[in-house]
Formats: C-alpha cells, sequence, structure tokens
C-alpha cells in the first residue's frame, strides 16, 4: 500500500541557506500536517493544511512558509536557516472524514535538516 | 482547547517487566485515540487506536482502552521486551470542518534493559 512520501529523506545546508521539503500523502488523502522534532525533543506542530487551505498554525517560525497544491502535496520552505532549524521534520497525511473508523493519521519517515 | 496528557519518561524497566503509560485528554467532541511510536531514528508509527468509547485497541501486546468517563486510554503490555525502547505518543483526532485535527501529547521515553 502506498504510503507518506517524504523528499529529501537527508539534507545538509549551511546557515542563512534555504530548504525545500516535500511531503506527498496518500492518495486521496487531503490533509496534511508538518512536525518539527529536533534532537531527544518530542515533535512540534508547526502547521496544517486541508483541501489546500491552511487550517492550523503551531510554532512556524515567520522565516518558514508552506503550501500544499492541487495534487495535495505539501512543500515546506525553510529561509534564512538557523544552527537550531536541524531536525527531523516530519508530516502526516489524513483523509477529512465524518466516519470515526477514519481519522487515522499516517507518517512519513521524515527529513533530517542538519544546518552547519 | 483540546489536549492530551501523558505520564512524563524517560520509564527504565527490565525486560519481562509490566509497562503502564497514563494517557488523559480533554476534547470539545468525540475524539479517535491513539498510541504511536516512534523507535530510534525512525517516524512516528501507529501503534494501536480505538474510535469510540469502551473499544480496546491492542497490538503487539500492547492494549488500551477507551475510558470516556475517566477521559483516558492508558497503554499497558504485560511483558516488555527490549525491543520495546521507544518513545510512545499519546494522540487524539477530531473531526472538524476544516480537516480533522491531530493533538499529541509529550511523548513517553521507554528504556527496557535486558
Amino acid at each position: 500500500a502506498a504510503g507518506v512520501i517524504q523528499s529529501p529523506r537527508h539534507l545538509i545546508k549551511e546557515k542563512r541557506e534555504t530548504a525545500t521539503l516535500k511531503c506527498y500523502p496518500i492518495p486521496r488523502h487531503d490533509t496534511v500536517y508538518w512536525y518539527q522534532q529536533g534532537p531527544g525533543q518530542d515533535p512540534q506542530f508547526l502547521i496544517s493544511f486541508y483541501e489546500k487551505m491552511q487550517s492550523d498554525k503551531g510554532s512556524i517560525p515567520d522565516r518558514f512558509s508552506a503550501q500544499q497544491f492541487s495534487d495535495y502535496h505539501s512543500e515546506l520552505n525553510m529561509s534564512s536557516l538557523e544552527l537550531g532549524d536541524s531536525a527531523l521534520y516530519f508530516c502526516a497525511s489524513f483523509r477529512h472524514s465524518s466516519r470515526l473508523s477514519d481519522t487515522e493519521a499516517f507518517f512519513g519517515q521524515g527529513t533530517r535538516l542538519t544546518v552547519v | 482547547g483540546d489536549s492530551v496528557t501523558q505520564m512524563e519518561g524517560p520509564v527504565t524497566l527490565s525486560e519481562e517487566a509490566f509497562l503502564t503509560i497514563n494517557c488523559t485528554y480533554t476534547a470539545t467532541g468525540y475524539p479517535s485515540l491513539f498510541w504511536y511510536v516512534q523507535y530510534p531514528g525512525e517516524g512516528l508509527q501507529l501503534l494501536l487506536k480505538a474510535t469510540k468509547a469502551d473499544d480496546k485497541g491492542s497490538n503487539k501486546g500492547f492494549e488500551a482502552t477507551y475510558r470516556k468517563e475517566t477521559t483516558s486510554f492508558h497503554l499497558e503490555k504485560g511483558s516488555v521486551q527490549v525491543s520495546d525502547s521507544a518513545v510512545y505518543f499519546c494522540a487524539l483526532s477530531l473531526i472538524k470542518a476544516a480537516g480533522n485535527k491531530l493533538t499529541f501529547g509529550g511523548g513517553t521515553r521507554v528504556l527496557v534493559k535486558p
């Protein structure tokens, strides 16, 4: 079965550079969540999208932006990278449904970003 | 607002010991409840879920029962193995008009020693 695909899996950038992370949800899933997980930290919610519109916003820095495209994939754009942005970034996808049995979120393997 | 509270770790156990991780929630609606597990260096994986009161989710020897009266979803395993060392996250999902909303607890790190 198709899973959530994130690319790239690993990324090394220098300070002040930009990075773009991509998330491809499971087919027919219309909701994407982005999380940031620092070393030894719990996942921190960044932002979410439903039907290509931002649905919720968490602790996403102003230097970051994201969007969901017409094919439902999402991209997280990160500019002016700082050392503290080094983390595992993962996305979750699910399908908006009124059925309780359909409310499970599926997670990608994540993109490990290292800022040097 | 919606929130999930789980016991803080780390929890250190010996192999074959009994594991309990407490999880309680507050929600504005009728949530589905989940336990996700994150093994070292990996992403989150669904461990088990329950979608209505008194449902019991189970997988890999882990169990959790949806208790609406106590708003809890405690995770238990009768005999842990070294391979169960991971971080466990309790989560809830609510159906909203603007897409399902997913809320995580803070995670509990479990270390099982041989």
